[in-house]
């Protein structure tokens, strides 16, 4: 079956850094995507890897190892509104995106 | 970017009756939406896949004739809840695809703000 896995819940503090790991297992792979989601909003796209590495976009950071099934997102100088879910979801080889079921990020000053 | 736009933002409905929600693309034309329902502090879950002018496609658990979904045009995508009973209360999100999924599945999908739903 197909599986992504993330922590549920991931405490950090104002300024600093945190990363938030997701592993996946998958019918085909077309790409890994990060999302953030407030409290009773829709998701918002934050990253997308396709190929091994880091891709930075600012203070966020996504990683990706195919090899490994393995990516994280790396968050720098954490702000109070950063706190959020974080979902990784991977498209499958149908194109179909299948999400993890996020990792609640509680940021505190 | 992107805009999907999601109505009612929030209903609020007495056991038994149906519900529609209503999904638009504001600014481009969508080929396919799908519609996913979240309960609290769980991830999105799919329930169907519609694409315009066809039958829509449902994830197994869906009930279909509970969930209607109808895709009439290249903008607009409609879930009715039908006979809504308290479990059915959830936030439903719809998303919207370009079509471009091939060459730039990172922009295939883009979120409406959701719909909460309660039925008392």
């Amino acid at each position: 079956g197909q599986n992504i896995d993330q922590p549920t819940e991931m405490t950090a503090t104002e300024g600093a850094i945190v990363q938030i790991n997701c592993t996946y297992q998958t019918s085909g792979f077309n790409g890994l995507f990060w999302y953030q989601q407030h409290a009773g909003e829709a998701p918002t796209f934050l990253s997308y890897n396709v190929l091994d590495g880091l891709e930075e976009k600012g203070r966020f950071s996504s990683f990706l190892s195919r090899s490994k099934g393995y990516s994280y997102l790396l968050l720098k100088e954490l702000q109070m509104k950063d706190s959020a879910s974080y979902l990784c979801a991977v498209m499958d080889s149908n194109y179909q995106l299948i999400w993890g079921a996020g990792t609640k990020l509680i940021i505190k000053p | 970017g992107a805009v999907v736009s999601q109505h009612p933002s929030w209903v609020i409905c007495k056991s038994g009756t149906s519900v529609k929600i209503e999904c638009r693309s504001l600014d481009f034309q969508a080929t396919t939406m799908f519609w996913y329902r979240q309960f609290p502090k769980q991830s999105l879950m799919l329930m169907a896949t519609s694409n315009e002018g066809s039958k829509a496609t449902y994830e197994q658990g869906v009930e279909k004739d509970k969930f209607l979904i109808n895709h009439a045009s290249l903008t607009l995508s409609t879930l009715t809840v039908t006979s809504a009973h308290p479990e059915d209360s959830s936030f439903y999100i719809c998303s919207a695809k370009t079509g471009q999924q091939e060459t730039k599945p990172q922009e295939t999908q883009y979120f409406g703000p959701g719909t909460r739903l309660l039925v008392l």
